[in-house]
């Protein structure tokens, strides 16, 4: 157990709709990044939030966005899904950006599937 | 070239043998070096973590690193069944953590 919580943890959409994807992170903890991880392939890096403003973008088209909330908690947003937005979505919470520590606590994920 | 490059597998070991998982990075600048395990259906888990070259010891795991020849290797000493699982080598070549496929490890009893 992380302490970090992800919701909802399945579900199905269909080509166009928008999805909307949530975690919690671990208390004491200021940074969040969201990973899309693909069947047989390691997560990709998304974005990262750090004290409510997005503080690093991976290779993800504008349609993929999010927030933090003065809580830390966070959101993931993605629009006019694609058939390979299908993935595992994964949230982990650290104790500061990236760039100073690599040790994420990852929640159990959210598995899209889009049709 | 991908930034982070593992052998996907699956790599498979009798119990009580040692497993040596590797990992290339391309990114030169890179400083900080990690191992995560990541069980079927689960999410990833750290549990090493390297910065200087050299071997760094964590009970049966064993984490190396060589720099210049931008190599990261994990080893698994009396590998157990438990230790099946995919592990994920991930590197912070800039200012995010990069992930590479994974290296799925069955320990056969």
């Amino acid at each position: 157990e992380t302490g970090v919580t992800q919701s909802p943890t399945h579900l199905i959409k269909t080509r166009g709709q928008q999805v909307t994807l949530r975690c919690s992170s671990q208390s004491g903890h200021n940074t969040v990044s969201w990973y899309q991880q693909a069947l047989g392939q390691g997560p990709q890096f998304i974005f990262q939030y750090y004290r409510e403003e997005e503080n690093g973008r991976g290779n993800f088209p504008p349609r993929f966005s999010g927030l933090q909330f003065p809580n830390y908690s966070s959101e993931l947003n993605v629009n006019a899904l694609e058939l390979d937005d299908s993935a595992l979505y994964l949230c982990a919470s650290s104790l500061a950006p990236l760039a100073n520590t690599g040790e994420l606590f990852f929640g159990e994920g959210s598995r899209l599937t889009v049709l | 070239q991908k930034e982070v490059e593992q052998n996907s597998g699956p790599l498979s070991v009798p119990e009580g043998a040692i497993a040596s998982l590797n990992c290339t990075y391309s990114d030169r600048g890179s400083q900080s070096f990690f191992w995560y395990r990541q069980y079927s259906g689960k999410s990833p888990e750290l549990i090493m973590s390297i910065y200087s070259n050299g071997d760094k010891e964590d009970g049966r795991f064993t984490a190396q690193l060589n720099k210049a020849s931008q190599y990261v290797s994990l080893l698994i000493r009396d590998s157990q069944p438990s230790d099946s699982a995919t592990y994920l080598c991930a590197v912070i070549p800039r200012s995010t953590l990069t992930f590479g496929k994974g290296t799925m490890l069955l320990v056969s009893p």
